[in-house]
């Protein structure tokens, strides 16, 4: 099984800083990559996949890089809304996993 | 607008079973995979199963294997998950979701329902 690890668990930023999050994977999963934020008391919300394509009605201050092992969530400039927990998951091989999730803060 | 309502949650005691149901609406339900993922208490999300749009594959995490069975109706635009010889470690809320995004390697899930709690305790 694929273990995921996100870094930082917690990220402590102010509205309108630069969020970046990082997710490590313990064998290649290529770019099959995939980024969800959950918002508290919501059902989580696909944001980018295959590593770096945003799904559809994402804005455009998400983005995602990476590929292999080493993956990154960027948020150029953070909303109220932004305010959530993210998870990385991949499908390259099953069983599809999670990673544990980071969650961004307000400071 | 797509909409996935999962029901069917409960106390139910160790050993015992429930069957989820996930309404489907908002989109042609026969054209698409669909899964199921669940997060136990304070932990992170976890996939439980994966199902074939018409039906024919199925796909389990091998800590369910055996004890959950994924299946769809797809007349009845619903999806379910039977499940078997529950423990107090599958406690948690259950989530059905759209496969998007589809290659010949897989999907990613993009859109989620709100979910229903499962609680197995004696």
């Amino acid at each position: 099984e694929i273990v995921l690890t996100q870094s930082p668990a917690t990220l402590s930023l102010s509205p309108g800083e630069r969020a970046t999050l990082s997710c490590r994977a313990s064998q290649s999963v290529s770019s099959y990559l995939a980024w969800y934020q959950r918002r508290s008391g919501q059902a989580p919300r696909l944001l980018v996949y295959d590593a770096f394509n945003r799904a559809t009605g994402i804005p455009a201050r998400f983005s995602g890089s990476g590929s292999g092992t080493d993956f990154t969530l960027t948020i150029s400039s953070l909303e109220p809304e932004d305010f959530a927990v993210y998870y990385c998951q991949q499908r390259s091989s099953w069983p599809w996993t999670f990673g544990q999730g980071t969650k961004v803060e307000i400071k | 607008e797509v909409q996935l309502v999962e029901s069917g949650g409960g106390l139910v005691q160790p050993g015992g079973s429930l069957r989820l149901s996930c309404a489907a609406s908002g989109f042609t339900f026969s054209n698409y995979w669909m899964s199921w993922v669940r997060q136990a208490p304070g932990k992170g999300l976890e996939w439980v199963a994966n199902i074939k749009k018409d039906g024919s594959e199925k796909y389990y995490v091998d800590s369910m294997k055996g004890r959950f069975t994924i299946s769809r109706d797809n007349a009845k635009n619903s999806l379910y998950l039977q499940m078997n010889s529950l423990r107090a470690e599958d406690t948690a809320v259950y989530y059905c979701a759209r496969g998007d995004y589809y290659d010949s390697s897989g999907y990613y899930l993009g859109y989620w329902g709100q979910g229903t709690l499962v609680t197995v305790s004696s």
